[in-house]
């Protein structure tokens, strides 16, 4: 089983472009999130699903899109890159937010 | 507001020498509580989930405790592989939503 899987790996963008950061996994979890993680701010919820077209917001939303529509995949999609985006983003899914979620790897993003 | 602190921010030990992180949280309705591990570069690997006052749970060196306003993760005897950023997280029951601590890197030197 791959798991969690995200891409890419590393990404440049300037400030202005916009991207997707992919996200897919194959244990048929319900749940999916993204999370942010900056430095001395811990993981930040950005958005999450708990289901195939079912997503809501989490902490730090704005800038940033989702969608839901399948099991698998959740990507994450930033509309128009700013500094402030530069982070490094998490993907992660389960089978109930009651249980412990399994994280991809990451994906480091720079903005300049 | 929901709030989950973890203290220390870092911790320094030598290899044998026990010692415990402490995860305090404010949530409302608390569901679970879950530590992870997490190595540099990599995404945060689940440990353990807590979910009433009093529970227990070990796996190796690691215990993780719960009461009503804290979380611990003891480690006994640790040894260097159990360098790592430890992270806590507490499921909130009203608003649905995982909240993370800003976790405690440990290092355990020989």
């Amino acid at each position: 089983n791959a798991g969690v899987t995200q891409t890419p790996k590393f990404q440049v963008l300037k400030t202005g472009q916009s991207m997707t950061l992919q996200c897919a996994q194959d244990m048929n979890h319900e749940y999916m999130s993204w999370y942010r993680q900056d430095p001395g701010m811990g993981l930040r919820l950005i958005h999450y699903s708990v289901g195939a077209g079912i997503t809501d917001q989490g902490e730090v939303p704005n800038g940033y899109n989702v969608s839901r529509s399948t099991t698998e995949d959740f990507p994450l999609r930033l509309l128009s890159a700013a500094p402030s985006q530069t982070s490094v983003y998490f993907c992660a899914s389960s089978y109930s937010d009651y249980y412990g979620y399994t994280f991809g790897s990451g994906t480091r993003l720079t903005v300049v | 507001e929901d709030q989950v602190t973890q203290s220390p921010e870092a911790l320094r030990l030598q290899e044998g020498e026990s010692s415990s992180l402490n995860c305090s949280y404010t949530v409302s309705g608390l569901r679970g509580l879950f530590w992870y591990r997490q190595d540099p570069g990599k995404g945060p690997e689940f440990l353990f989930t807590l979910y009433s006052a009093g529970e227990e749970k070990e796996k190796e060196r690691l215990k993780a405790t719960l009461t009503k306003k804290e979380s611990f993760l003891h480690i006994t005897a640790p040894k260097p592989e159990d360098s790592a950023t430890y992270l806590c997280a507490a499921l909130s029951g009203n608003t649905g939503k995982l909240i993370f601590g800003q976790g405690t890197t440990l290092q355990v030197k020989p």
